[in-house]
């Protein structure tokens, strides 16, 4: 089974910082049928469900600001808000898409605090 | 406005078991393959189980294959997860989730709708 790492666990970022966060997967996510990085990342913030951020890696989902992105491929990725706003304080996490067999696994996710 | 809303939480014994509902609309859930992803307190999230469009394509996390069922009605617009001989590790929200697509050769791998989650507490 694939294990995605995230890191770290949790960081502390001022307002207008880049916050930075990587997740690590146990095997290649890249697949050769179509050339995509089946690695997804997601908000969570208290008593909400999680709000898809990335897919493809690098492909912002509908409505996400663009100081939000994903770059990365292989087993190596990461997330990068540019400019940190004060909603942006929650936990993130990676998650992979497998279809031999099908699973997704998710990060263990990281807090991301308001310094 | 396109969302999911489960149903059907609750308090169970160990043991016990539990349906839970999860109703779309806005869209046509036969249009979507979805699933049943939980988090555990204080812990983070875990995908359970995966259903095709029709049905005919399932899987499950290990972790509950064997006890879960996931089934789905088109013509309710309705996905449900049958749960027996549930554990106090089974302590969770639920949330039912919508895999993301832009056409049939444009899946995401990612869940792009989620609802809002039901509470399942086993206990006694």
């Amino acid at each position: 089974d694939i294990v995605m790492t995230q890191s770290p666990d949790s960081l502390a970022v001022s307002l207008g910082e880049r916050a930075t966060i990587k997740c690590k997967s146990s095997q290649s996510i890249l697949y050769s049928y179509d050339n995509k990085n089946y690695l997804a990342w997601y908000q969570e913030k208290p008593g909400q469900p999680p709000k898809l951020l990335i897919y493809w890696a690098s492909t912002r989902a509908s409505g996400v600001p663009d100081r939000f992105s994903g770059s990365g491929s292989g087993t190596d990725f990461t997330l990068t808000i540019s400019s940190l706003q004060a909603e942006d304080a929650a936990v993130y996490y990676c998650q992979q898409y497998d279809n031999m067999p099908l699973v997704y696994t998710f990060g263990q996710g990281t807090k991301l605090e308001i310094k | 406005e396109v969302q999911l809303v489960e149903s059907g939480g609750g308090l169970v014994q160990p043991g016990g078991s539990l349906r839970l509902s999860c109703a779309a609309s806005g869209f046509s859930l036969s249009s979507y393959d979805v699933n049943w992803v939980r988090r555990a307190p204080g812990k983070g999230l875990e995908w359970l189980s995966y259903i095709s469009t029709s049905g005919d394509n399932i899987h499950y996390a290990d972790s509950v294959r064997g006890r879960f069922t996931i089934s789905r009605d088109n013509a309710k617009n309705s996905l449900y997860l049958e749960m027996n001989s549930l554990r106090a590790e089974d302590t969770a929200v639920y949330y039912c989730a919508r895999d993301g697509t832009d056409g049939p050769d444009d899946y995401y791998g990612a869940f792009d709708i989620w609802g809002q989650g039901t509470m399942v507490t086993v206990s006694t």
